[in-house]
């Protein structure tokens, strides 16, 4: 069973509109990434989380830790046509090797 | 600046056949590790080796094959390529561990096996 669990597996969202994705897991986060990826494309970089309550920022995409929780968000604010594609989380979780969830696949609708 | 650099991007083998799916570097990290994606399943990391000379198994090794001669080449070999092995293979590196360091990926190898 997957140890990171993400939710939605999809979402369509009305350009304009916010969304948020959660990764869950089942073991005690040390530290969590955010990457993106675009179909027949490499992970980008997003964010990267390690303190418990941690917030980052980076244009219109804001990602929290809650350390309690063992969960991230991932939220994206007024979403346009380039937020389209699939986020991943990975994290620390297998003896300093990353693991990741199966992925939120967003669509961005005109 | 290439980064990380995965060749050949596709490719269709027959039950049996092998091959080496090649990954090479030039940001003169120390680790680096190959990773499949099947469709709703996330990313499996498949070996990793943290410096040169040295490589140890991740999650799902069986059927694959690595070495690090160099820092800049992590070649995956497949020897006897299987229907299961139909994947999308990603290779990565990273100059500290994963905790560390974010992980700098390739744009990727599809592969069939058929």
């Amino acid at each position: 069973s997957q140890e990171l669990e993400q939710s939605p597996q999809s979402l369509i969202v009305q350009e304009g509109k916010n969304l948020t994705i959660n990764c869950t897991s089942s073991k005690t986060l040390y530290g969590l990434y955010w990457y993106k990826q675009k179909y027949g494309e490499g992970l980008i970089f997003l964010m990267m989380l390690q303190k418990g309550g941690e917030e980052k920022s980076h244009e219109k995409i804001t990602a929290k830790l809650d350390e309690k929780k063992q969960q991230s968000s991932l939220h994206i604010t007024a979403s346009q046509p380039s937020h389209a594609g699939i986020y991943l989380c990975g994290a620390d979780i297998r003896d300093y090797k990353l693991s990741f969830g199966a992925g939120t696949t967003v669509t961005v609708r005109a | 600046n290439a980064g990380v650099t995965q060749t050949p991007k596709f490719r269709i083998l027959k039950i049996g056949q092998s091959m080496t799916l090649q990954c090479t570097q030039d940001m003169n990290h120390n680790y680096m590790y190959w990773y499949r994606q099947d469709p709703g399943m996330g990313l499996k990391l498949i070996y990793y080796s943290v410096g040169a000379g040295i490589t140890d198994k991740g999650e799902v090794p069986n059927g694959y094959n690595v070495s690090r001669s160099t820092t800049e080449d992590f070649p995956l070999r497949l020897e006897l390529a299987a229907p299961s092995q139909t994947s999308v293979y990603f290779c990565a590196s990273s100059p500290l561990a994963a905790l560390n360091s974010p992980l700098h990926f390739g744009n990727g190898t599809r592969l069939t096996v058929t």
